[in-house]
């Protein structure tokens, strides 16, 4: 099974309100990554949250890591149009990447 | 622009074809990687090359095989083609445990369809 596990698995909302996706993942971890993936395009790079940090910024979004509960969330404040994507998380360990979470944002 | 370049960007092949999909990165990382990605679902790693001179099969690399060629270079070949392996594949590369590990850096990816 995969080592990181997006949920919810969709989500859609208002352009201008914040969207919330979560990662689990199994075993210990040196860092988790987010990527942003648009449609028919290749994965980019979000954000990197190393195992001892807890929380990361990176202009409109935030990222949490809790290592105690193998979880970490991605945080967009007021979402655009052009947020609407696939969002995955990835540990290093195993270089593996879950189904993702897609994000509708509506105009 | 720095970057993992993939080519071709499309590619058609009749069951039976070979073909090789090739991945260059101009950023000094050592590891190199071929995911495939199929509709709706995740990326599922296919190979890796951990450093030049290395490669490990991944999750699912049956009916693949791959050549690190040198550090810049990882290719992905099809011997023979099955409907199956109708999906877009993606190189990425990175340098784990590294100074610099921001993590993946992926190509534009390649959209095969097999017929």
């Amino acid at each position: 099974s995969q080592q990181g596990e997006e949920d919810p698995q969709a989500l859609s909302i208002q352009e201008g309100e914040n969207a919330t996706m979560n990662c689990s993942y199994k075993t210990s971890i040196n860092n988790l990554q987010w990527y942003r993936q648009n449609s028919g395009r290749g994965l980019v790079h979000l954000i990197l949250i190393r195992s001892n940090e807890r929380e990361k910024h990176s202009g409109r979004l935030r990222v949490t890591l809790d290592t105690s509960k193998k979880s970490s969330s991605l945080l967009i404040t007021a979402s655009r149009a052009a947020d609407t994507a696939s969002y995955f998380c990835a540990t290093r360990n195993d270089m593996r990447f879950g189904a993702g979470t897609r994000l509708t944002v509506k105009p | 622009n720095a970057g993992v370049t993939q080519t071709p960007k499309f590619q058609v092949l009749k069951t039976g074809q070979s073909m090789t999909l090739q991945c260059a990165q101009d950023m000094n990382h050592n590891s190199m990687y071929w995911y495939r990605q199929d509709p709706g679902m995740g990326l599922r790693l296919i190979y890796y090359s951990a450093s030049e001179g290395t490669t490990d099969k991944g999750e699912v690399p049956n009916g693949y095989n791959v050549s690190r060629l040198n550090k810049r270079e990882f290719s992905l070949r099809l011997e023979s083609a099955a409907p199956s392996q109708t999906s877009v594949y993606f190189c990425a590369s990175s340098s784990p445990g590294s100074p610099r590990d921001y993590g993946y850096t992926f190509g534009s990816g390649t959209r095969l369809t097999v017929v």
